[in-house]
Formats: C-alpha cells, sequence, structure tokens
C-alpha cells in the first residue's frame, strides 16, 4: 500500500488494550476538531468530531477529549483490535471568511496480537 | 455505491507536461477539496469548493489551478508541473461546510521527473 509517513510517531498497543492517541493544536479560534483514520493505501477516513466548546465526546468505541487550557486534543480507543491499525489524524476547523480544514501530521497506531 | 473516485491512481510525468487529475462524487456533495500529503508534513489543503462556480484557495495553491463547472466535478489542473510536486492527492467532498465529515478518494500518486 501508499507509504503516507515514513517518520510518523509510532504507538504500539498489545490487542485488548485501550490506545490514547494525542494531538497538540495551536489556534485557539478553532471551532471544530476532527479524528480521521487512515488505512494504508486508502483515502482518511472520519471518525469523529468535537465542538471547541464541548471537552468529551463519545463514540462507538472512541473517545474524544478536548483540553483547551493547553490546546491538547486525544483520541481514545476501546478494547483496540487489529482492524484499528492506521494512521490517525486530527484536524481542526477554522473559519477565517470560508471554513477551513488543518491536519496534523499524523500517529501510526500498531497493535499487537 | 456512494463514493469519491479520483483518476489517474497512479500517473508519472516530466516537468512543464499538462495534466489533470479528476475527481468525482456521486453524493450531490456541495463541498469539494484537494489535499497533497507528503511524508511529515500531513495533509495539506490546495483548493476547495463550497459549490458550482465557486472556488477558493487553501494553504498550498502555487501550481495548482482547479474548476468547478458541475456539482459533481472537481478536476485539478497542474499547468506546469514540477518535481516538488511530486506527492500523493486526495480529492474529499462533504455535503456543506457545516458538515465536518469529509469523504475522502482513493488518492493519486504523482511523481514529476
Amino acid at each position: 500500500g501508499e507509504s503516507v509517513g515514513l517518520h510518523l510517531p509510532t504507538l504500539s498497543v498489545q490487542e485488548g488494550d485501550n490506545s490514547i492517541i494525542n494531538c497538540a493544536y495551536s489556534n485557539s479560534a478553532s471551532d471544530y476538531f476532527i479524528w480521521y483514520k487512515q488505512e494504508s493505501g486508502k483515502g482518511p477516513q472520519f471518525i469523529i468530531d468535537i465542538r471547541s466548546n464541548m471537552d468529551k465526546r463519545q463514540g462507538q468505541r472512541v473517545t474524544v477529549l478536548l483540553n483547551k487550557t493547553v490546546k491538547h486534543l486525544s483520541l481514545q480507543i476501546a478494547a483496540t483490535q487489529p482492524g484499528d491499525s492506521a494512521v490517525y489524524f486530527c484536524a481542526e476547523r477554522r473559519f477565517s471568511g470560508t471554513y477551513k480544514y488543518i491536519f496534523g501530521t499524523g500517529t501510526r497506531l500498531k497493535v499487537l496480537a | 455505491e456512494a463514493q469519491v473516485t479520483q483518476n489517474p491512481r497512479y500517473l508519472i510525468t516530466v516537468t512543464g507536461k499538462k495534466l489533470t487529475v479528476t475527481c468525482s462524487q456521486n453524493m450531490n456533495h456541495e463541498y469539494m477539496s484537494w489535499y497533497r500529503q507528503d511524508p511529515g508534513l500531513g495533509l495539506r489543503q490546495i483548493y476547495y469548493s463550497m459549490n458550482v462556480e465557486v472556488t477558493d484557495k487553501g494553504d498550498v495553491p502555487e501550481g495548482y489551478k482547479v474548476s468547478r463547472k458541475e456539482k459533481r466535478n472537481f478536476p485539478l489542473i497542474l499547468e506546469s508541473p514540477s518535481p516538488n510536486q511530486t506527492s500523493l492527492y486526495f480529492c474529499a467532498s462533504s455535503p456543506g461546510t457545516f458538515y465536518n465529515e469529509q469523504f475522502f478518494g482513493p488518492g493519486t500518486r504523482l511523481t514529476v521527473l
């Protein structure tokens, strides 16, 4: 498949354990934060988003936490499965006349059997 | 099947030879966007379109052109490609700017010699 990043930070997690993927952002004016998952050879796939006035949002097996004080975002995956192995990106939505999306550089998650 | 398609998937070309990468979506989405993905830099937005005949620059528009004559199509044009445009390109669409979930195509790997 396509290589999306040769030197990405990598998180290795045992199957069944919980995973926590972190992201720092820079712009306090961003109104939404979004997580995407990218499997090898594929385009990114939306996971979950959170509005900037929230500090937690839960989805199916995933939880996103937002700490605006330290400009930090995290994605927690419960009971990590082999199918969760991928690169995970956080993104910010900013308004400057129109909406733009700024993506982070990504974290590779490896699930160990 | 609801999808975003891109063609070609792989392209090797030479400096200065004009090329077009096509993008089409069958979901009647208003918003479409082009990104490039480079190791260590994540996804960077090139151009986006809020609707037919409405396009705007993203963060890295230099050397690219786009058009949006029909809702479903959003081609990316490189009038005079250069080696620094060697990258993995993704097209994405969403129902509108109030939706953070973007649907991505499978990607186009472009090499400019």
